[in-house]
């Protein structure tokens, strides 16, 4: 089945760049997503992007997809003690697939 | 109000017992969904659905049922409670094909079950 691996915490002083890794195995995926879980609540969609895509922008948020490699990346510019939170990555092959999850990675942010 | 509630929020219950944890959603969503989350295992898919006569087991049903009353509606049952099942579980929602191409998931807040 299909598979979809994080690393499990990452930790950066705030201001600086954090790069959330994620790789998965359906090489048929067709949207990749990133997921935001805050602390007592339940998943929130970030961001997302079409396997046809490298690459997406949305403010300080960038999203780096290598679809030969199967690897998606999340950087977060100037990051803030707010973005401290728990980043799912998940895929989806469309039509009647369910959603993949990966493990989710801890982020925390030092003032 | 939220679009997806779960109830209760918090469940405390001792091994052998039945439990329902229930889930109703306003955004008019076909598909529905129930995870677990455990510390360092991520989301697992428990049951999903979707539609309201279409139930499906995820990769850790055993142990679990579901019924999906209304398209609004998805409840989870433990039919005997046991320790191993201490988790957060979470309901979602979401709709291929509708209002978004992208099957983006809509989350409840989590209920937190301890079996004791």
């Amino acid at each position: 089945g299909e598979d979809v691996e994080q690393s499990l915490f990452l930790s950066v002083r705030e201001g600086d760049s954090s790069v959330i890794n994620c790789t998965y195995t359906d090489s048929s995926s067709t949207y990749l997503y990133w997921y935001k879980q805050e602390p007592g609540a339940g998943l929130q969609l970030l961001t997302y992007i079409f396997s046809n895509m490298d690459m997406k922008q949305d403010q300080r948020l960038t999203v780096l997809l290598n679809k030969k490699d199967k690897h998606l990346s999340l950087r977060i510019a100037d990051t803030q003690t707010g973005d401290s939170a728990i980043y799912f990555c998940a895929e989806n092959s469309g039509g009647y697939q369910k959603v993949t999850f990966g493990t989710g990675t801890k982020l925390q942010v030092i003032p | 109000d939220a679009d997806v509630t779960q109830t209760p929020r918090n469940r405390i219950t001792k091994t052998g017992k039945r439990i329902m944890l229930e889930c109703s959603q306003t955004k008019g969503h076909d598909r529905m969904y129930w995870y677990r989350q455990d510390p360092g295992l991520g989301l697992r898919l428990i049951y999903y659905s979707f539609d309201v006569k279409d139930i499906n087991k995820g990769e850790i049903s055993d142990g679990y049922s579901v019924s999906r009353q209304a398209q609004a509606k998805f409840s989870l049952s433990l039919e005997s409670a046991i320790p191993n099942q201490t988790a957060l579980y979470f309901c979602a929602t979401s709709d291929l094909g509708r209002d978004s191409s992208t099957d983006t998931q809509y989350f409840g807040p989590g209920t937190r079950l301890t079996v004791l």
